[in-house]
């Protein structure tokens, strides 16, 4: 069974602290790693994919450990405005069907 | 930025009742999907469309759903008899090669009463 496990949270965080969140996916031959961001009732938005070297854009950093077969995201310096839920999604590479965590569900308080 | 755009944004049915959920990919992309997400769940794939036929689908596409591509722009799932349990967002979505992150649309909230 496809199975892409996430912490639900909620992750009560304070602002301008640092969270990380993990992943962890079933299939070894998953290809494509991805975290969104969701908003309550909004549409999955692409936060960042998600490569073997590790990838980093301004305040977030994404790892994939392939032989552990875990992703994290790491968000430093965080913001009231990260306060969402976090997708991890893993594209499993035969129909680039997406597989879908449960998301964690982040809240920044001031 | 290119778009995902999905109409209507909300809509009300009655069970039994036909609907149909409209979607107009971003213009190059070439893989389309339906994803739904009921109130509080995950988001769950229904459906992806390539080359103007279906590529895969979950066990929720049953035959009261189908897909079409009507004009190449275009891209509707249709319910044909609605259940109480077709209530949920419906995320359209599309991706240029496929391997790559998808866009979703900002979704179609169904209601079925």
């Amino acid at each position: 069974r496809k199975e892409v496990e996430q912490d639900p949270g909620p992750f009560n965080v304070p602002e301008g602290a640092t969270v990380a969140f993990n992943c962890t996916y079933s299939n070894s031959a998953s290809q494509s790693f991805f975290w969104y961001r969701q908003d309550c009732r909004k549409e999955p938005k692409l936060l960042m994919s998600v490569y073997s070297s590790g990838n980093e854009d301004g305040r977030f950093t994404a790892q994939l450990n392939r032989a552990s077969q875990y992703i994290s995201l790491l968000i430093r310096d965080s913001k009231l405005s990260d306060s969402a839920t976090y997708l991890c999604v893993v594209n499993e590479g035969s129909n680039y069907q997406l597989i879908w965590g449960a998301g964690t569900k982040l809240i920044i308080k001031p | 930025e290119p778009e995902v755009t999905q109409t209507p944004s909300h809509q009300v049915t009655q069970m039994g009742q036909e609907v149909i959920l409209r979607c107009v990919p971003i213009s190059n992309h070439l893989y389309f999907y339906w994803y739904r997400q009921i109130l509080g769940q995950k988001v769950e794939f229904l459906v992806s469309f390539y080359n103007n036929e279906i590529s895969e689908k979950s066990e929720i596409f049953d035959d009261q759903f189908s897909v079409e591509r009507p004009d190449g722009s275009n891209f509707t799932l249709k319910i044909r008899s609605t259940k109480l349990e077709d209530s949920a967002m419906y995320f359209c979505a599309s991706s240029g090669t496929g391997r790559d992150g998808y866009t979703f649309g900002s979704g179609t909230r169904l209601t079925v009463v």
